[in-house]
């Protein structure tokens, strides 16, 4: 099935470092989405984007869209324990037509903090 | 806890049958969705239901099948299981099942074919 690339395929950092990750795609997407899994868990949206060029932040978070609707990238600033997961990029190609709105899922960073 | 919910947790089965994986979407929530997590993969969209009806459809196997019940819960059925087959299946809801609609994900269930 159809994967967004996403990379680093997996961090380690210390904490207290600030971590940057990107999505690239060869489709357009109209929505990005940010995502963390934990282990155990379903995965939580963190940021969702919905205009090109956006930079939308949540707490140490930030996510662009990019320019081009095939990119995005999502920095974490400040990292710490709990920051510790599998963060996935979603693209939807969909607005608002109904029928179109699955999501296409990176492959995932995985960050592990190094104590 | 995003409010979907899913069972059972944990599914051990042998090649050659079938289970069914059980979804209760966000109370109010009308659209229903299943993606499949293999070891070290993204999730891939397997199939949407809105309200009852099949709205979108991904990669799915043949031998999968899926339906929404009138209470909304939903069931994702798969036959003549495979070793491949074993790997997370999640269910998402979102509320229309409309362009800006969150998804929220439940925990999965964990599918291991012997």
């Amino acid at each position: 099935g159809q994967q967004l690339n996403q990379s680093p395929q997996s961090m380690f950092i210390q904490e207290g470092e600030d971590v940057s990750m990107n999505c690239t795609s060869s489709s357009i997407f109209n929505t990005w989405l940010w995502y963390k899994q934990e282990p155990g868990e379903g995965p939580v949206l963190l940021i969702a984007l919905y205009k090109a060029g956006e930079l939308t932040s949540n707490g140490r978070l930030t996510a662009q869209f990019g320019i081009t609707r095939k990119d995005s990238f999502l920095n974490i600033s400040a990292s710490i324990p709990s920051d510790v997961g599998i963060y996935f990029c979603a693209g939807r190609e969909g607005i608002s037509n109904f029928g179109n709105e699955k999501l296409t899922f990176g492959t995932g960073t995985r960050l592990t903090i190094i104590p | 806890d995003s409010g979907v919910t899913q069972t059972p947790k944990h599914l051990i089965t042998a090649t050659g049958q079938r289970v069914t994986l059980r979804c209760s979407p966000r109370s109010g929530d009308l659209s229903v969705y299943w993606y499949q997590q293999s070891l070290d993969q993204g999730l891939q969209f397997l199939i949407q239901y809105y309200n009852g009806e099949e709205r979108a459809k991904g990669n799915i196997l043949e031998r999968f099948s899926a339906q929404q019940f009138p209470d909304l819960h939903s069931e994702l059925n798969l036959s003549s299981l495979e070793l491949g087959d074993s790997a997370l299946y999640f269910c998402a809801s979102s509320a229309r099942g409309q362009g800006m609609d969150t998804q929220y994900f439940g925990p999965g269930t964990r599918l291991t074919v012997l």
